[in-house]
């Protein structure tokens, strides 16, 4: 596609419950981030895939969050057992060898 | 390991006063900067970037950045605010062959009539 495409756009989901988050990156991309950015907050680096290298997951905030790349193509970020604190909004961002980044429009999480 | 630390989340300047969000960056390897500006309800977009070569970076909408090594510093300036300059500012760090972007918390400038 033409730019980097995350889904669903909202997500309000109960405490405790799982969900899932979709990126899909710009085609030939071949790096992907996820970064999440809280309310009146910067934004914070989560997972970082860079081609068939081990993913950079340094900055995830617990085993609660996972994220799964298949190829240069779509990323899934998955939040278990889902608590208020995770409310923010997640945002995904690909790049090429020239190095700038292309965001997506971001997921806005919320947690009730 | 890279870091940025932008001073000042909120910074207010009067409509065609001088913008100046400060930057500074740590990294153990020549650094790509970069400052990504986010309008309201809308996505990130590059504003600016430096990589190699000239110091001194234009970018759209008037802001321009320079890269000061001595100083580990990117400010971004622009000489006239205008109120569609209102929104929030990132500076980020990266380096050649990693592609891992670190962001700093961000400046959000506020442009006064």
């Amino acid at each position: 596609g033409a730019g980097v495409s995350q889904s669903p756009s909202n997500k309000v989901t109960e405490k405790g419950k799982d969900v899932e988050l979709r990126c899909d990156p710009i085609s030939g991309h071949t790096a992907l981030y996820w970064y999440r950015q809280r309310l009146g907050q910067g934004l914070e680096f989560l997972i970082y895939f860079q081609g068939n290298s081990a993913p950079d997951k340094s900055g995830l905030p617990s085993d609660r969050f996972s994220a799964e790349r298949t190829g240069e193509s779509v990323s899934t970020l998955t939040i278990q057992r889902t608590q208020q604190e995770d409310s923010a909004v997640y945002l995904c961002a690909s790049s090429s060898y020239s190095g700038r980044a292309f965001f997506g429009q971001g997921t806005r999480l919320t947690v009730v | 390991a890279q870091s940025v630390t932008q001073l000042g989340s909120h910074v207010s300047v009067s409509e065609g006063a001088l913008v100046l969000l400060r930057c500074n960056y740590s990294s153990s390897v020549p650094p790509y900067l970069f400052w990504y500006v986010q309008y309201p309800n809308q996505g990130l977009q590059l504003l600016l970037k430096y990589t190699t070569g000239a110091t001194l970076v234009k970018g759209i909408n008037g802001f321009e950045a320079e890269f000061k090594k001595s100083e580990t510093s990117f400010h971004l300036t622009k000489p006239s605010a205008h109120m569609s300059d209102a929104a929030e500012y990132f500076c980020a760090v990266s380096s050649a062959g990693t592609y891992k972007y670190i962001f700093g918390t961000g400046t959000r400038l506020k442009v006064l009539a």
